[in-house]
Order: structure tokens, then sequence, then C-alpha cells
């Protein structure tokens, strides 16, 4: 059984610049979430993907979007980067309600 | 709006000491609350509960959720230096249209001290 593995694991980027994350969720798992973990905060939610399509979403602006393919790993797109978009990115996947399982994140540093 | 707060934000206890985590909540369509432990990047799962006054346990970690007064503890005993990591609280709603999310709070530092 495979866990949830997150690429790339760093990342800098440039202002204004676009940047896609990507994330194979676990085995078994239909569902994938999207955090950002800013710096000694908690992770905040940006959306979730149930099915291909777009389950919920938290308080972030539409250049957040993402995709989710029939094989349930899914992307995270960003763009027009602002240096508050700097953070951890953690991706995590379930099935329906169960508890998360969390890949290792991508670490985005925009200068 | 959904809140999750953690508290203390940052402990610092000396090995064998006992520590006791809290996490109250204000959440619509509460369906769980979960425990986390993030060393440096996955948080890595530790518990969910669902059911009040049900205690769980795990090694010297133990935990337990009062619905009524909406919190939850997360004890942990005979600490050691491997416990030092951030702690975090995250509870289950569930939306419209089948949505179910997970809201974190900020987590609690913990350091513990050889």
């Amino acid at each position: 059984e495979t866990g949830v593995t997150q690429s790339p694991t760093h990342l800098i980027k440039t202002r204004g610049q676009q940047v896609t994350l990507r994330c194979s969720s676990q085995s078994g798992h239909n569902t994938v979430s999207w955090y950002q973990q800013a710096l000694g905060q908690g992770p905040q939610f940006i959306f979730q993907y149930y099915r291909e399509e777009e389950n919920g979403r938290g308080n972030f602006p539409p250049r957040f979007s993402g995709l989710q393919f029939p094989n349930y790993s899914s992307e995270l797109n960003v763009n027009a980067l602002e240096l508050d978009d700097s953070a951890l990115y953690l991706c995590a996947s379930s099935f329906l309600s169960s508890s998360y399982t969390f890949g290792s994140g991508t670490r985005l540093t925009v200068v | 709006e959904d809140k999750v707060v953690q508290s203390p934000l940052s402990l610092v206890v000396h090995e064998g000491d006992t520590v006791t985590l809290n996490c109250s909540y204000e959440v619509t369509n509460f369906r769980s609350l979960l425990w986390y432990k993030q060393e440096k990047k996955a948080p890595t799962f530790l518990f969910m509960l669902t059911s009040s006054g049900i205690e769980k346990k795990s090694g010297r970690l133990s935990s337990i959720l009062d619905k009524k007064e909406l919190f939850s503890i997360l004890n942990i005993t005979a600490t050691q230096t491997g416990d030092s990591a951030v702690y975090l609280c995250a509870v289950g709603a569930s939306g419209t249209s089948g949505t179910y999310k997970y809201i974190f709070g900020t987590g609690t530092r913990l350091k513990v001290l050889a």
C-alpha cells in the first residue's frame, strides 16, 4: 500500500509566476484535500476534490485552482504568485470521511 | 465561522513530565475530532474521536472528547525528547452537498528537554 506522495518537495518561484504542485493519493482513497500551512500556523483548507469535482473550498482566491484525475491523483495550481503564498502545501487523501493521510508537502518559496 | 482553538501555543517540559494539550472548537455539523503529530513536514495521525467520554489510548498518549463542552484533551505521560513536535487538532465537519472537511487549530509546539 503506497502512501501519499507529493512533488516537488521544494520550489522557488518569482512573484507573478504560476506554479503546479502534484499529489498522488493513497491506494483506495478517492478524496484529495489541499492545505496551505504558513510558518508557525496550522494548515488552512484550500479545497477538496472528490470524483474529479471540487467538493468544498476554503477562503482562498480563484487564482488557486485544482484538478483531480481518474486515478484520484491531483494538482494544485496557483497563478500570479504573491510573496504571501510562500508556505508548505500539504495534500491529504482519504476515503469519504475517514482520517486524512498526509503527504510530506511541497515547500514553496516566492521571491 | 468554524474555529478550532488550541492551548497552550507552546510548552517546554523536562523528560518524564506529563503534559495536557487542549483543543476547543465551535464547528457547525461536527463529525469527528482528530489529533496529529507534526515533526518536520507531514502530520502523522494519532487519534480519531467521535464519541464523548470514551478515552483512546496508544502507549503513553491518550485523548478524550467532550461533545457537550466542545473540547478535547491530549495527554502525554512520561514525556521523552522524541515527543518534541507540533501537535495539531483537527475537527471534521460536514457541509452542504456532501462536503466533508477538517478544520485545523494552530497547533501546540511541545519541546521536551533531556
